[in-house]
């Protein structure tokens, strides 16, 4: 069965500061990954995913995550965090037929 | 283009009663599946639907169900409501699982 972790509940970084939010999988055969953010009182919105090809995936917001295999993770990335970027953050995993399942959300505070 | 529309927002029942909740997926789009959002549980997969065919199915008592229309709008249904139905219901949308989803803003279910 597949499955996706989040360890973090929140994580706290100041403005202008890196930022990582982790994610690590289990799934049979190849993965297809995606990380989606929330906003207060609205649905789910896309940031990037990953299929096939390059480990790195740049996406929406200045966002990107690595596909690293042999760790089974896919921690998502900024440079420099805004404030703007506070939300909670969903990593999601699905096998090539099967179902795609989110993890519980790590919740980013960017610190003014 | 539309987004996808879920209607209603906000639906407030009581327990022993059924609730319909309707999803209106992106135009062109043939898959469309159905989440519950809890604070304790994160996001929860209910069901997969793809051309009028459930495709893949969560771990929810049979109470819950749903069915996808030729035009590929969706509706789920819950019978006999139990105060722990009380979420976010989640629809989203997508032509390819590997193009990512498209969510709804949601169905805020209170069960009284």
């Amino acid at each position: 069965a597949q499955s996706v972790a989040q360890p973090e509940d929140q994580v706290n970084v100041a403005e202008g500061n890196p930022l990582t939010v982790k994610c690590t999988y289990s799934v049979s055969g190849n993965p297809y990954l995606f990380w989606y953010v929330q906003y207060p009182n609205r649905g789910l919105q896309f940031l990037l995913k990953y299929i096939t090809g390059d480990n790195l995936v740049k996406g929406s917001y200045g966002f990107e995550a690595e596909f690293n295999k042999s760790q089974t993770s896919f921690h998502l990335k900024k440079p420099s965090a805004l404030v703007s970027d506070s939300a909670l953050y969903f990593c999601a995993v699905s096998a090539r037929d099967d179902k795609i399942i989110f993890g519980k959300g790590t919740r980013l505070h960017i610190l003014p | 283009k539309a987004g996808v529309t879920q209607t209603p927002r906000y639906l407030i029942k009581t327990r022993g009663q059924q609730v319909t909740l309707s999803c209106s997926p992106i135009s062109g789009h043939r898959s469309v599946s159905w989440y519950q959002q809890t604070p304790g549980q994160g996001l929860q997969f209910l069901f997969e639907y793809f051309s009028e065919t459930q495709r893949n199915k969560g771990n929810f008592p049979g109470r819950f169900s749903g069915r996808q229309f030729s035009n590929s709008r969706s509706e789920m249904n819950v019978s006999t409501l139990e105060l722990g139905d009380s979420a976010l219901y989640l629809c989203a949308s997508s032509p390819l699982k590997t193009y990512g989803y498209t969510f709804g803003s949601g169905t805020r279910l209170t069960v009284v």
